[in-house]
This record gives C-alpha cells, structure tokens and sequence, in this order.
C-alpha cells in the first residue's frame, strides 16, 4: 500500500473550518484515500473515504487533487470534540481482508 | 451502525501470567478481524489477521506463540497473550468489515494491558 505524508500537528480554533492536508503521491489507480481519528485512549473511528472525486458525508468533506497526489479532509465548523490525531490511509479497495496501515497522523488541537 | 466490542477495557497482570481479549461483532458477521497494539504515543501497528476457521496471518515481527489468535465464530476473535512481561503492557484495539460495508472497518474501544 502506499504511504502518505502528513503534518505532526495542528491547531485550529473553534467553530472554524479545520483543513487537514495528506500527500500520497505514489497512490496507484485502485487505491482508495480512507481517513479515521482517534480520540485519545480510544478505538479508531471511520470518517470517510474516497477514490478521485470529491466527498462529503455528516462528518466531514475530503477533496482529492486531480492528480490524486494529495488530499485534504475539512471538517466545517470543528468544535473541541473534534480533538484527536487524524490518519490519512491508502488502501486497495475491495473486502473485508484488506487490512489497513496507520501512519502517523495529525494531532489535531482544537482551540476554545 | 457496526460496533465492534472488546473485553475486557482494562486488565493488570502479573508477569509470567497469560491474558485473553475478546473481541465480538455485535450485530454482523465477520470472517476476518484485525488485532493492533498501540504504545503511548504512537500509531497503530497492525499485529494479525484474524481469519473465522483458519489460522491467523501474523506480520512480521510478531511472535505468533506469544500472541494466539482464535477465531472459533463469525462473531468472535481472542487474543492471548502468554506469559506476559512489562514490555507487553500497550493498547490493544481490534477492528472488523460487515459484509455489507466491506470497504470500512470498524474498530473496538480498545483494552488497556497493564502487566506488573
């Protein structure tokens, strides 16, 4: 699987929009762009995933370049909870046996 | 949703004592299932796959007779560890696909192993 490349940390303060950036830019063609978060001392949860076009979902928006180098996932409007560290992943789409490899990640900080 | 449970949420051991952790798919069916451990202040590091009816796939690294995995049911993954030491204390999270969702996986809350 490809691997990705993101920033230590960030901060953001609340209530704004928080945009994470991921570069992956030896992603293959039947890779899909996954993003989860884990907030501390808990499991990871699914955010959202995508292949080359734009998603959104109740969560959170991911926009793909075109050339599928890079993403970023924004979440609108990020609110304390939002704390956690973010994993941008790279995996081949397709079963339940495809396991996924975490990076590591984005320590988000939202600020009050 | 898919939820994903692990038991239990913490344990403290002694040393040389062995330890099991249960994970269960509450309400799907899962044929494969996947074990992390995850250290303070680290990411985590994917450590088997679980496969319902067949032996585990371990990565590399991992010592498959100190970490047992058993997956007796489509609901069901263990992972023992035997005769634990401090070094094994870490977060240990599983994660699982509902059929009908194969592309995401969901994971337990995690058990804290705490061995003394």
């Amino acid at each position: 699987d490809a691997k990705t490349t993101q920033p230590p940390s960030m901060d953001c303060a609340e209530g704004r929009a928080a945009n994470l950036p991921c570069n992956h830019s030896t992603i293959s063609g039947n890779e899909y762009v996954y993003w989860y978060r884990q907030i501390h001392s808990q499991g990871p949860q699914y955010i959202i995933h995508g292949l080359k076009n734009n998603e959104t979902n109740e969560m959170a928006s991911l926009i793909i370049t075109e050339d599928r180098k890079s993403s970023t996932l924004i979440l609108p409007h990020a609110t304390l909870r939002d704390t956690a560290v973010y994993y941008c992943i790279v995996r081949s789409y397709g079963g339940a046996t495809n396991k996924l490899i975490f990076g590591t990640g984005t320590l988000l900080a939202v600020q009050p | 949703g898919a939820v994903v449970s692990q038991h239990p949420s913490w344990v403290i051991c002694k040393s040389g004592t062995s330890v099991k952790i249960e994970c269960r798919s509450l309400d799907f069916q899962a044929t494969t299932m996947f074990w992390y451990r995850q250290f303070p202040k680290q990411s985590l590091m994917l450590m088997a796959t679980s496969n319902e009816g067949s032996k585990a796939t371990y990565e590399q690294g991992v010592e498959k007779d100190k970490f047992l995995i058993n997956h007796a049911s489509l609901t069901l993954s263990t992972l023992t560890v035997t005769s634990a030491h401090p070094e094994d204390s870490s977060f240990y999270i599983c994660s699982a696909s509902p059929p009908q969702g194969a592309d995401t996986q969901y994971f337990g809350p995690g058990t804290r192993l705490t061995v003394l």
